[in-house]
C-alpha cells in the first residue's frame, strides 16, 4: 500500500525559500500513470492546490504561485520535492503531498501524506 | 481563479440525509465531470470520498453519493452518523491553465 510522508523545516524566514520533500513508500514513484501534487492549507482555512509532477517529470503549477514554485523528482530516492521562493507570512500553512492515479481515481487525490506545518516568521 | 462556493455549515440529526452544494462556473464544474469530494477530520489529512462526480473509492460507505447539475455539484450523506462530523471540500478540474480549484469547505455537524 502506497504511503506518502512529508518532511522539511517547520520554520522558514521571510523572503527565504521553503523546501519540502515527499517520500513515497510501498510503490515506485515512476511506475504507473501518476501525478504527484503539493497542496496546502492555512490554519483554519481551505485547501489550495500548488502544483504537480507527472511520472515523466513534467510539471504544472497554480498560476497564482507559478513564479515562485518548483516541483522536482528524485526517482533514485523515490521522492519528489517542493521549493517555494520569496515566502511571506501568507505562505504559513500545512503542506500536503498527494497522489492522482490516472488508472484509478483520475483527477482526484486518492492518497495523502499526513501533512507538515510550515511557519514563515523571523 | 476563485474558490468553489460551499455553504459554511450544514447540520443534521443521526439517520437524516444532508446535501452539501459546491458551486463553480462554466470553466470548472460546468465543463468537466471531474469533481471530487474530501472529508477532513480535525488534525487529519483529507480523505477522498467521491471522484468523477459520482464514483466512490473502494472502502467508502455507500451512504456517500455525488451528483452534478450545471455549474453546481453536490454531496449527499444519507443515514447521517456521528463519525460523519467533519469538514468537507469539493474540488474540480478546471482545465490546463488553472488545473484544480477547491471549494471553500463545509463543516458538517451531527446534532
Amino acid at each position: 500500500q502506497v504511503q506518502l510522508q512529508e518532511s522539511g523545516p517547520g520554520l522558514v524566514k521571510p523572503s527565504q525559500t521553503l523546501s519540502l520533500t515527499c517520500s513515497v513508500s510501498g510503490g515506485s514513484i515512476s511506475s504507473g500513470i501518476y501525478y504527484w501534487s503539493w497542496i496546502r492549507q492555512p490554519a483554519g482555512k481551505g485547501l489550495e492546490w500548488i502544483g504537480r509532477l507527472y511520472t515523466s517529470g513534467s510539471t504544472n503549477y497554480n498560476p497564482s504561485l507559478k513564479s515562485r514554485v518548483t516541483i522536482s523528482v528524485d526517482t533514485s530516492k523515490n521522492q519528489f520535492s517542493l521549493r517555494l521562493s520569496s515566502v511571506t507570512a501568507a505562505d504559513t500553512a500545512i503542506y500536503y503531498c498527494a497522489r492522482d492515479d490516472r488508472a484509478g481515481a483520475a483527477f482526484a487525490f486518492d492518497i495523502w501524506g499526513q501533512g507538515t506545518m510550515v511557519t514563515v516568521s523571523s | 481563479q476563485s474558490a468553489l462556493t460551499q455553504p459554511a455549515s450544514v447540520s443534521g440529526s443521526p439517520g437524516q440525509s444532508i446535501t452539501i452544494s459546491c458551486t463553480g462556473t462554466s470553466s470548472d464544474v460546468g465543463s468537466y465531470n471531474l469533481v471530487s469530494w474530501y472529508q477532513q477530520h480535525p488534525g487529519k489529512a483529507p480523505k477522498l470520498m467521491i471522484y468523477e462526480v459520482t464514483k466512490r473509492p473502494s472502502g467508502v460507505s455507500n451512504r456517500f453519493s455525488g451528483s452534478k447539475s450545471g455549474n453546481t455539484a453536490s454531496l449527499t450523506i444519507s443515514g447521517l452518523q456521528a463519525e460523519d462530523e467533519a469538514d468537507y471540500y469539493c474540488c474540480s478540474y478546471a482545465g490546463s491553465g488553472t488545473f484544480y480549484v477547491f471549494g471553500t469547505g463545509t463543516k458538517v455537524t451531527v446534532l
